[in-house]
Order: structure tokens, then C-alpha cells, then sequence
């Protein structure tokens, strides 16, 4: 089966620096999508990762490790903004060519003062 | 440039009664997707386009139906709604299968 694992919740104070983990086991692997979803709105994309290794993008970097079925995002220097779910989301093997993404339930993070 | 978008915004309906949620994208994107959002789940894929006229089922598929007949537009018609159809629904397009997917900003939907 295809499964993504989260923290469900997160807590950490402004300025600092957080770490989010997914894990995955999915049938064959064809990228990693990290999203920000604020309170009710929509999810907004944040990273792709396909190979090993870091990307960075401003004060967000997300790493994956295909091999252990493994990626974190990083947040660097938090702003009270930067509270909000965080989407982990596997692409499997493709199957008929389309980007059926799988997605985690999502870390609720709360940046505190 | 207004992306995704998805209307009703909010809509209350009693068991049994049918309706269809929009979504129109003015990106030229080929790819469309509709998914539901459940507290404690993720997205979970309800159905798929990969262009106009051609659709296919996703994760949740049951007791709902699409169509594409144009690029732009990708409804979800609910049949016969029922309680365990309430929900927050997504739609999404992308430019191709590697790109990521931009959202519309959901419709809240109630089934009492």
C-alpha cells in the first residue's frame, strides 16, 4: 500500500529554526512535493524534490533521501506567517502518465512569540 | 491573472439532493484534479483529467461524477449527496505531470 507519514503538530518560537519529517513507502517513487496550507485556504506549493539531496529556496530547504524513503523541510528564521499545515506529497511509479500525487496529512505548526 | 477558480465558496444541502461544483482555470493547464480535504486525512484524489475530454478516477471516486468538455473547465457534480460527503473540496491544475499543482481555494460543502 502507499502510506505518508507526519507529525500531526509542531510548536516553535519565532526566530528559530524547525525541521519537519516525512517518511514514505509507496510503489516506486517519482518525486516529493512539500506545500504551505494557511488556516483555510489553499495549499501553495514550496518544494520538488526528485533526487537526492538539498534544495534551497530562501529561508526554506527541503532535503529527500530516496533510500530511506525519507525528506524533511526546513525552516530557517520563523515569522509568526510561517504558522500554518505543512503537505508532504509522494508522486508513486507512474501509472498511466499522470501525476497522481499522495498526500500526507499534514504538520500543523504554531510559531509562538 | 486569476489562477483556479472554484465557486460555491460555501453550500449547505440536505441528503439526497444533487449539485455541481465549478472550477474554471485560465492557465491553459492540461492537467485538472479534484480533491477532498477531511480533518486528521490528506487530500484525497476524487478524479482526474490529463486534457480536454479525457477523465479518470482517483482514490474516492464513488458518488461523484466529472467532465471536460473544454481546457478551462472541470466540474464535480455530486449525484445524490449524502452526510459522509461533508467536506472541503480542491481543485487543481498543472501545466504537466511534473509540475506542481496550483489550487483554487476550496468550496466548504455541508450535507445535513
Amino acid at each position: 500500500g502507499q502510506n505518508i507519514d507526519q507529525p500531526t503538530e509542531m510548536t516553535a518560537t519565532e526566530g528559530a529554526i524547525v525541521q519537519i519529517n516525512c517518511t514514505y513507502q509507496t510503489s516506486g517513487f517519482n518525486g516529493l512535493f512539500w506545500y504551505q496550507q494557511h488556516a483555510g485556504e489553499a495549499p501553495t506549493f514550496l518544494s520538488y524534490n526528485v533526487l537526492d539531496g538539498l534544495e534551497e529556496k530562501g529561508r526554506f530547504s527541503s532535503f529527500l533521501s530516496r533510500s530511506k524513503g525519507y525528506s524533511y523541510l526546513l525552516l530557517k528564521e520563523l515569522q509568526m506567517k510561517d504558522s500554518a499545515s505543512y503537505l508532504c506529497a509522494v508522486r508513486p511509479k507512474r501509472a498511466g502518465g499522470y501525476n497522481k500525487l499522495i498526500f500526507g496529512a499534514g504538520t500543523r505548526l504554531a510559531v509562538h512569540p | 491573472n486569476a489562477g483556479v477558480t472554484q465557486t460555491p465558496k460555501f453550500q449547505v444541502l440536505k441528503t439526497g439532493q444533487s449539485m455541481t461544483l465549478q472550477c474554471a482555470q485560465d492557465m491553459n493547464h492540461e492537467y485538472m484534479s479534484w480533491y477532498r480535504q477531511d480533518p486528521g486525512m490528506g487530500l484525497r484524489l476524487i478524479h482526474y483529467s490529463v486534457g480536454a475530454g479525457i477523465t479518470d478516477q482517483g482514490e474516492v471516486p464513488n458518488g461523484y461524477n466529472v467532465s471536460r468538455s473544454t481546457t478551462e473547465d472541470f466540474p464535480l457534480r455530486l449525484l445524490s449527496a449524502a452526510p459522509s460527503q461533508t467536506s472541503v473540496y480542491f481543485c487543481a491544475s498543472s501545466q504537466d505531470r511534473d509540475q506542481p499543482q496550483h489550487f483554487g481555494d476550496g468550496t466548504r460543502l455541508s450535507i445535513l
